[in-house]
């Protein structure tokens, strides 16, 4: 059974760089699609991107420009960057993985963190 | 990108009814459609993939169908705990992959 918990801090200021990590337990990082997804306060699920277990990644072309997602397979982890971050990107910040299946779903999310953009 | 449009905004039925949830997309995404739940403080928890596939431990009261553009999850005799935000995501191959705006099932 796959478990996600993630890290980082909760308040980035303007023009600076989101920065958060999702630990893998109980499964493998060598299979699936890792995924990034955030919420905005009270709204709607926004897909960010995924790293895939061969190292390839895909992202958001809204988010592209500014959006790096890594893995280190020797720490079992995955971590998400946004660069230049504003007020629009404050909002709940999710890890995600299918486990068993090599589709874009989800069935195992990490806990969320609340990342506020303030200065 | 595919919009994803969900109807009704809200929903509210009473317990032991049934639920009929629409999604429908801005273009063909085949059978790559998902469902979720997600309450208050909580991450989303996936109930249906591939449009009809329940996920696991998902009790059998859900079920979803359609293909293309068309999809329903239905929620059969309705519980206390089913109130919640369900949101609907295609994952067909044209990027981004994208989710509805939600629909709130309220339990009278």
């Amino acid at each position: 059974q796959v478990q996600l918990q993630q890290s980082g801090p909760g308040l980035v200021k303007p023009s600076e760089t989101l920065s958060l990590t999702c630990s893998v337990s109980g499964g493998s990082i060598s299979h699936y699609y890792w995924s990034w997804i955030r919420q905005p306060p009270g709204k709607g699920l926004e897909w960010i991107g995924y790293i895939y277990y061969t190292g390839s990644t895909t992202y958001n072309p809204s988010l592209k420009s500014r959006v790096t997602i890594s893995a280190d397979t020797s720490k079992k982890q995955f971590s998400l960057k946004l660069t230049s971050v504003t007020a629009t990107d404050t909002a709940v910040y999710y890890c995600a993985v299918k486990d068993g299946g090599n589709d874009l779903t989800f069935d195992h999310w990490g806990q969320g963190i609340l990342v506020t953009v303030s200065s | 990108e595919i919009v994803m449009t969900q109807s009704p905004a809200t929903l509210s039925v009473f317990p032991g009814e049934r639920a009929t949830l629409s999604c429908r997309a801005s273009q063909y995404v085949s059978s790559n459609l998902a469902w979720y739940q997600q309450k208050p403080g909580q991450a989303p928890r996936l109930l249906i993939y591939y449009a009809s596939t329940r996920a696991t431990g998902i009790p059998a009261r859900f079920s979803g169908s359609g293909s293309g553009t068309e999809f329903t999850l239905t929620i059969s005799s309705l519980q206390s705990e089913d109130s919640a935000i369900y949101y609907c995501q295609q994952y067909n191959d044209w990027l981004p992959y994208t989710f509805g705006q939600g629909t709130k099932l309220e339990i009278k």
